[in-house]
């Protein structure tokens, strides 16, 4: 069982260049969701899914996209990098339960993004 | 406005004694709670969650602590050993989607 997959592990771009950091999860979650990570802070979220087709804006949305088109994959796609987007991605994932309480979210490794 | 706060950014403990973490929020409205541990390069890992109709929750050597009125939770590890030296993460979560807000984290060093 893989729990949550993200690649790459390290990415270094210029600015104005775009990508997509991958995000899998294996264990059928409904939710998923993304944040980052800059030096002394906490995690901040970027954008969040309730479910395939479904998605929101999080706490720091501007200059990310995001689409979930099967329960599994949640992409984030960097537009056109800029130097204040250099810091570490974290995807997540959770469920819910029969009741429709929240639960604990499990975390993939990481993407550490630098744009210089 | 920062809705979740851990004001100790970090904390330095011998091992066997006890580690308390804290952390304060400000949103009325979480019901959820939770305690991430994090080491360098990895991502965060669960540690024990507490719901709003809780004070009180308990797991091995962890315990975490919920005081509503006050609007304050805290984290107790007794007893402390080595291996937990980490990020600790608190988080909070309201209503759908699995999305929570994440203080700015404390560090723990367990001395040996």
């Amino acid at each position: 069982n893989a729990g949550v997959t993200q690649t790459p592990k390290f990415q270094v771009l210029k600015t104005g260049q775009s990508m997509t950091l991958q995000c899998a999860q294996d264990m059928n979650h409904e939710y998923m969701s993304w944040y980052r990570q800059d030096p002394g802070m906490g995690l901040r979220l970027i954008h969040y899914s309730v479910g395939a087709g479904i998605t929101d804006q999080g706490e720091v949305p501007n200059g990310y996209n995001v689409s979930r088109s099967t329960t599994e994959d949640f992409p984030l796609r960097l537009l056109s990098a800029a130097p204040s987007q250099t810091s570490v991605y974290f995807c997540a994932s959770s469920y819910r339960t029969m009741t429709g309480d929240n639960t604990e979210a499990f975390f993939g490794q990481g993407t550490r993004l630098t744009v210089v | 406005d920062q809705q979740v706060k851990q004001n100790s950014p970090s904390l330095s403990v011998q091992e066997g004694r006890i580690s308390i973490l804290n952390c304060d929020y400000t949103n009325s409205m979480f019901d959820y709670f939770l305690w991430y541990k994090k080491y360098p390069a990895e991502g965060p890992t669960f540690l024990i969650s507490i719901s709003s109709i809780k004070d009180k929750n308990e797991d091995g050597r962890f315990t975490v602590f919920l005081n509503k009125s006050a609007k304050h939770l805290s984290l107790h590890i007794v007893p402390s050993q080595p291996g937990d030296s980490a990020v600790y993460f608190c988080a909070a979560s309201t209503g759908r989607g699995g999305k929570s807000t994440f203080g700015d984290g404390t560090t723990l060093t367990v001395k040996p």
